[in-house]
């Protein structure tokens, strides 16, 4: 069965800390996604990557970093975390080819005090 | 750009009854539709997809068919249960160079009482 397996389903950090959030797919998908999920705002695009130590912005990329040095490793970085950081973060893959659905992880609900 | 319209919530329906969530879209070109399902505490599921104009995704008695005369896939359910509880998402990936980056609807919140 299809896997998409991020590290910590709990954090609790302070402002100014850095945060390390790590996914992992066993698929050998080529794409891999990081999305923040708020209520009422949906699901928005932090960063993606296409390729081996290639990254995308997305829509609200301010404050974050990524680094994909594996294919099957994508992680998100929170340099200096800040309160209104605090949200559901959701890591996800996809193959290339059509349709290209995406598959997630369970999630991470970090709590920035 | 590309865009999901969802309808909005929260629903909440009595069990056995007849499910409608409205989704309606924006895209260039040809895009592939799918239903992603959230449970209270997980990550998304995919419930259910299709790829071409008048194609009808299905599973778990969920239906959507790809309209693009309407630029719609509307879910239904015609009896829903207690545990078909959740938040239910839209979304498009447009074709081209889009990197597989999906956009998503806001989400609807369905509850249903027994």
């Amino acid at each position: 069965d299809v896997k998409v397996t991020q590290s910590s389903r709990y954090l609790v950090k302070r402002t100014g800390e850095k945060v390390f959030l790590e996914c992992v797919q066993d698929m050998d998908h080529e794409n891999m996604f990081w999305y923040r999920q708020d209520p009422g705002l949906g699901l928005r695009l932090i960063y993606f990557s296409y390729d081996v130590k290639m990254k995308e912005k997305g829509d609200i990329p301010e404050g974050y970093s990524v680094s994909r040095e594996k294919k099957e490793r994508f992680s998100l970085i929170l340099e200096s975390a800040s309160t209104n950081q605090t949200s559901m973060y959701l890591c996800a893959s996809s193959s290339l080819r059509p349709p290209g659905e995406l598959f997630f992880g369970e999630g991470s609900r970090l709590t920035v005090l | 750009g590309n865009s999901v319209t969802q309808m909005e919530g929260p629903v909440t329906l009595s069990e056995e009854a007849f499910l409608t969530i409205n989704c309606t879209y924006t895209a260039t070109g040809y895009p592939s539709l799918f239903w992603y399902v959230q449970y209270p505490g997980e990550g998304l599921q995919l419930l259910l997809k299709a790829t071409k104009a008048d194609d009808k995704g299905s599973n778990k008695g969920f239906e959507a068919t790809y309209r693009k005369e309407t630029t719609s896939f509307h879910l239904e359910k015609g009896s829903v249960q207690v545990s078909d509880s959740a938040v239910y998402f839209c979304a498009l990936r447009a074709g081209g160079t889009s990197y597989g980056k999906l956009t998503f609807g806001q989400g609807t919140i369905l509850t249903v009482h027994p």
